[in-house]
């Protein structure tokens, strides 16, 4: 069963601290892995993708890495700002349309 | 900039009702899915189409059906509503080969009562 796992559920932190989210998988065949950020209520938004020839990307203070030997992925977030808080979706493409998803991580940044 | 746009935000109905959820795109892509989104449960594939007039079902299409007459808009609809479709749902679309064009629209929220 192609899965994507996502750890931790949830996390609290605090304004300008630095946290990292990480996504284990089993899909296969694998053609990409993303990361959205989907704020409450509303729809996904892409942070990164990856192919299987990319280590890491950044966009801005958020910075994937792809270790596609061990199936894991992490996201990064420099610096986390109250408008951090959000949902982290880990998706991994089959390369055929049909997408894996992850639950997501619930992050929280209090002030 | 690119758009997936759904037409309602928020929408409450009552059981038994057919329900209509609009989406469009202005990105000429070909591909468009339609997810619902629960918690605990993530998001899962309802229906998808390739194509106008072509639809596939996703992992959970129970319930549902799609209409695709024109390239750019992609219905889901919810023939008899009942309670356990409350839920966030979500529309899609990607070119042709899928690759790095997928995109999502604003979500609709929808209550049934």
């Amino acid at each position: 069963k192609n899965q994507v796992e996502q750890s931790p559920q949830s996390l609290i932190i605090l304004e300008g601290k630095n946290c990292t989210l990480q996504c284990n998988y089993t899909v296969s065949p694998f053609s990409n892995l993303r990361w959205y950020k989907q704020d409450t209520g509303r729809g996904p938004v892409s942070l990164t993708i990856m192919t299987f020839s990319e280590n890491t990307k950044s966009n801005g203070r958020y910075t994937a890495t792809l270790d596609a030997d061990t199936k894991q992925s992490s996201l990064h977030i420099t610096a986390s700002q109250l408008s951090d808080s959000a949902s982290y979706i880990c998706v991994v493409s089959r390369g055929n349309n049909r997408l894996a998803f992850g639950k997501g991580n619930q992050v929280v940044v209090i002030p | 900039d690119v758009k997936v746009t759904q037409s309602s935000r928020y929408l409450v109905k009552r059981t038994g009702e057919k329900v209509f959820l609009e989406c469009v795109q202005d990105m000429d892509h070909e591909n468009m899915f339609w997810y619902r989104q629960d918690p605990g449960l993530g998001l899962r594939l309802i229906y998808f189409s390739y194509d106008v007039k072509m639809k596939e079902k996703g992992d959970i299409p129970e319930g549902y059906s799609v209409s695709r007459e024109k390239k750019e808009r992609f219905s889901l609809i919810l023939e008899s509503a009942s309670t356990n479709q409350t839920s966030m749902y979500l529309c899609a679309s990607t070119p042709r080969g899928g690759g790095y064009g997928y995109t999502f629209g604003s979500g609709t929220r929808l209550t049934v009562v």
